[in-house]
């Protein structure tokens, strides 16, 4: 238990769906991340808020539309998605996004297959 | 953004040390050496990092080159809760574009036998 929660674990949706995932972190920290992790490839770094406020974007495709109403928590909203979205979505917080803020604490993850 | 180069696999008996390495002959003065683990069906959990100098923890200890090319990571007593992908990440500090990112590159896969 790292203290970053991710709902559901495991989520089947069609490509015109609309679904949103869920990150919670009960750790005090300021700054929250998206990743994507798909088979055979490295994780890759998709969205970065610190103090509530998108520092980064890693040029996603604008189906998938974080959230982050507050430091805590973290949203990724997704519609109208393609197979190849299809991959372990994971959740991660730190103090903040500066280098002194060594540690990223990972959330379980959410598998997504959309068909 | 500076690279790691890391074996795609290793093995080790259960109780006996590991040494995982890391090249990474690019990296510039502000980079520092990251390491995280990754367990099956687990997000990755971070491990240890340095700079300069050696650096140990209760997880395990991390070696670094004098020249900074080059680091390994050392798990004194595998066992088989090791058994993970473990990344080797440089993280810039200096400010740059990709100022305190992780950027994970595939990572050694490292199996434990009893």
């Amino acid at each position: 238990e790292t203290g970053v929660t991710q709902t559901p674990r495991h989520l089947v949706m069609g490509m015109t769906n609309k679904k949103s995932l869920k990150c919670e972190q009960h750790l005090g920290h300021n700054a929250m991340y998206w990743y994507k992790q798909s088979a055979k490839k490295p994780l890759e770094l998709m969205f970065v808020y610190n103090f509530k406020e998108q520092t980064e974007n890693n040029s996603v495709p604008s189906r998938f539309s974080p959230e982050c109403p507050n430091s805590s928590h973290l949203f990724l909203h997704l519609h109208t998605l393609q197979p190849e979205d299809s991959a372990l979505y994971l959740c991660a917080s730190s103090h903040t996004t500066g280098p002194d803020s060594y540690e990223q604490y990972f959330g379980p993850g959410t598998r997504l297959t959309v068909t | 953004d500076a690279k790691t180069t890391q074996p795609n696999s290793m093995e080790s008996n259960e109780e006996e040390p590991v040494h995982l390495p890391c090249n990474h002959s690019t990296i510039s003065g502000t980079d520092y050496i990251h390491w995280y683990r990754q367990l099956p069906s687990q997000g990755p959990e971070y491990v240890i990092h340095g700079l300069t100098s050696n650096v140990n923890n209760r997880m395990a200890s991390l070696a670094i080159a004098e020249d900074r090319k080059s680091s390994t990571l050392i798990l004194h007593r595998a066992t088989l809760r090791d058994a993970a992908v473990y990344y080797c990440i440089l993280r810039d500090g200096a400010g740059g574009t990709s100022y305190g990112k992780l950027t994970f590159g595939q990572g050694t896969i490292l199996t434990v036998h009893p």
